[in-house]
């Protein structure tokens, strides 16, 4: 059974920094694109980055470049998301979500989400 | 960035009745490959998104058959034939021709 599950998350101050973590189980991590996605509270859903099956490719939406990284440790199926100079506009739910490999370009499964709130 | 627009954000249905939701993008989202990446996602309350519809018109194994889409180009549609009450929560499109990926604002699917 695929599963993510995310942890990391809590209450930062503006400017903070904040670490996310993904453990992966059910299917050969290494095979597949990994991505962020968040949602703050009660609005729609945004995404954050993507990283490739290795590691080499990295994207990001705008908002997020130069601030936020995206990572995978494959011995610990582990994909993570660092977090630098956060802003209250960055308080969300964060999922993992894992990218499909049929060429669909999709994302298949994913997690139960972690809460970030960034607020003085 | 491509925009997606959703509409209606609200659709009050009636059990065992149809709805239909329709999602139109900013620019064509026909690939270079050939391909359209429009996908749909539905949210329960208090869940994660789940995928329902690949490439506009093609269901997510274990999906009901009574999910369908349909589009081309800028202007796509989710309908369920007959609504079931499991069936509540959001209903997102979303895009992945082109960086960065985008969604709809979202759907809101509710019982009369």
């Amino acid at each position: 059974e695929v599963q993510l599950v995310e942890s990391g998350g809590g209450l930062v101050q503006p400017g903070g920094s904040l670490r996310l973590s993904c453990e992966v189980s059910g299917f050969t991590f290494s095979n597949y694109w990994m991505s962020w996605v968040r949602q703050a509270p009660g609005k729609g859903l945004e995404w954050v980055a993507n990283i490739n099956h290795d590691g080499t490719d990295k994207y990001y939406v705008d908002s997020v470049k130069g601030r936020f990284t995206i990572s995978r440790d494959s011995a610990m199926n582990s994909l993570h998301l660092q977090m630098n100079s956060l802003r209250a506009e960055d308080t969300a739910v964060y999922y993992c979500a894992r990218r499909d490999t049929s060429g669909w370009k999709v994302f298949d499964y994913w997690g139960q989400g972690t809460l970030v709130t960034v607020s003085s | 960035d491509i925009v997606m627009t959703q509409t209606p954000l609200s659709s009050p249905v009636t059990l065992g009745q149809p709805a239909s939701i329709s999602c139109r993008s900013s620019q064509s989202l026909v690939h270079s490959d050939g391909n359209t990446y429009l996908s749909w996602l539905q949210q329960r309350p208090g869940q994660p998104p789940r995928l329902l519809i690949y490439k506009i018109s093609n269901r997510f194994p274990g999906v009901p058959d009574r999910f369908s889409g349909s589009g081309a180009g800028t202007d796509f549609t989710l309908k369920i034939s007959r609504v079931e009450v499991e069936d509540v929560g959001f209903y997102f499109c979303t895009q992945a021709t082109q960086l960065p990926l985008t969604f709809g604002q979202g759907t809101k699917l509710e019982i009369k």
